[in-house]
């Protein structure tokens, strides 16, 4: 499975945006990026996903690296309910089913 | 709509016993999979059920089974429990079981003494 890398932990203040790096240098041309996020005494939860543009949804922004080499999970205005541990994850074209390859994640704090 | 749900929520065991988690997906969705968590850890993946099948399995010994029912719930069983096996076992559904976005229950949380 490609692999990514992701800082441990952030901090952020409420009301102020935040960025969420992920480096996945090995990645394949056809491997899409997801992104889910685990609040704390409950399962993981879909953040959002790419392959090679920028993406938005009411959750969060995704920057994709035009090399796809790195990602930057983008929340506008971090709230309290933001703290989470967010996983960056990369989904094989030529793997079949819903195995997810979780690695450790950024546990990010939000500051009111 | 009612998401994943996961039974029993807490857990106690001891060694060398046996235990079974049920999973009743969201409806409509036909595939359930289920991981392991560890403290501190991010969720590992242990076995995927699409239509009463088997689609995959993770590196777990053969102490971890499962199986989908006609209505597309899902039970998982491990024997012979070991301190390690203490966990959170989450269940994911998806409408078809391919590399479609997952929808996760809150888990159910393991302890072995």
């Amino acid at each position: 499975d490609a692999k990514t890398t992701q800082p441990n932990s952030m901090e952020s203040n409420e009301e102020e945006p935040v960025h969420l790096p992920c480096n996945h240098s090995t990645i394949s041309g056809t491997d899409y990026i997801h992104w889910y996020r685990q609040l704390p005494s409950q399962g993981p939860e879909y953040v959002i996903h790419g392959l090679t543009s920028n993406v938005n949804n009411r959750m969060a922004s995704l920057a994709i690296a035009e090399d796809r080499k790195s990602s930057t999970l983008i929340l506008h205005r971090a709230t309290l309910r933001d703290a989470a541990v967010y996983y960056c994850i990369l989904r094989e074209m030529k793997a079949a089913g819903n195995k997810l390859t979780f690695g450790g994640g950024t546990r990010v704090l939000v500051k009111p | 709509d009612a998401g994943v749900t996961q039974s029993p929520t807490h857990l106690i065991k001891t060694r060398g016993q046996h235990v079974t988690l049920r999973c009743s997906p969201i409806s409509g969705h036909k595939s359930v999979s289920w991981y392991q968590q560890v403290l501190g850890q991010g969720p590992q993946f242990i076995f995927q059920y699409y239509e009463k099948e088997e689609r995959g399995r993770g590196n777990f010994p053969d102490r971890f089974s499962a199986r989908q029912f006609p209505n597309y719930s899902s039970e998982l069983n491990v024997n012979a429990l070991l301190l390690g096996d203490s966990a959170l076992y989450l269940c994911a559904s998806s409408r078809t079981g391919g590399r479609e976005k997952l929808f996760f229950g809150s888990g159910t949380q393991l302890s072995v003494l």
